[in-house]
């Protein structure tokens, strides 16, 4: 039972335009999110979160919109750079006693054109 | 970025062998994660650690085992390796007051 997911495994797009990356997710309890970055032969990196209490989060080019009633969370990335170009992964915490632990999708391969 | 250290980084071993990874981290967190990456599953939770001693189970733990006798390290223990545990191994750590986890660059396990 996947309880969170992203359901494109791939996107690509041209450098200066519009990265759209999709999750959605199940479980109510889930009360922040995160994105991390992810590329070859290296551990995932920290992009960007949000917590449940908003519907928006912004640094540089990234922000995250979240849409509780929808269970759906969603990253752009403006302009899209060709150093952008990685694994996507959202994940999700539950908070209160889940000691932290993260639930993660099945990640998004972005590829940036030049 | 947090100091996180995994070793090895590679390695093959045979079926049936007894494999330990090693995570060790600078950063004094408190907790502490391991996780196995598979195509078309992301990232899964192995076990994790919430203080030196205090470990549990994650969604994946059949066949792992785990040990943490100091904060800076946290021990994954394949007793008896599969071919289904070859995959690539990710250790994070995580501060008490913070949900962002910090990972290690990973260790590709391959078991024949």
């Amino acid at each position: 039972d996947q309880q969170v997911k992203q359901n494109s495994p791939s996107l690509s797009v041209q450098e200066g335009r519009i990265s759209i990356l999709n999750c959605d997710y199940t479980n109510s309890m889930f009360d922040y999110f995160l994105w991390y970055k992810k590329y070859p032969a290296e551990g995932p990196t920290f992009l960007i979160s949000i917590s449940s209490i908003k519907d928006k989060n912004e640094d540089g080019r990234f922000t995250v919109f979240l849409n509780k009633s929808a269970k759906h969370l969603s990253l752009h990335i403006v302009p899209s750079q060709p150093g952008d170009s990685a694994v996507y992964f959202c994940a999700a915490s539950a908070g209160g006693t889940s000691y932290g632990k993260l639930t993660f999708g099945q990640g998004t391969i972005l590829t940036v054109h030049p | 970025d947090a100091g996180i250290t995994q070793s090895p980084r590679h390695k093959v071993t045979e079926t049936g062998t007894p494999v330990t990874l090693r995570c060790h981290q600078t950063e004094n967190h408190r907790y502490m994660y391991w996780y196995r990456q598979d195509p078309g599953h992301g990232l899964r939770l192995i076990h994790y650690s919430y203080g030196v001693k205090d470990t549990d189970k994650g969604e994946v733990s059949d066949g792992y085992s785990v040990s943490r006798s100091k904060t800076e390290d946290f021990l994954l223990t394949l007793e008896s390796a599969t071919s289904s545990q070859t995959s690539v191994y990710f250790c994070a750590s995580r501060a008490a007051d913070s949900y962002e986890q910090y990972f290690g660059p990973g260790t590709r396990l391959t078991v024949t």
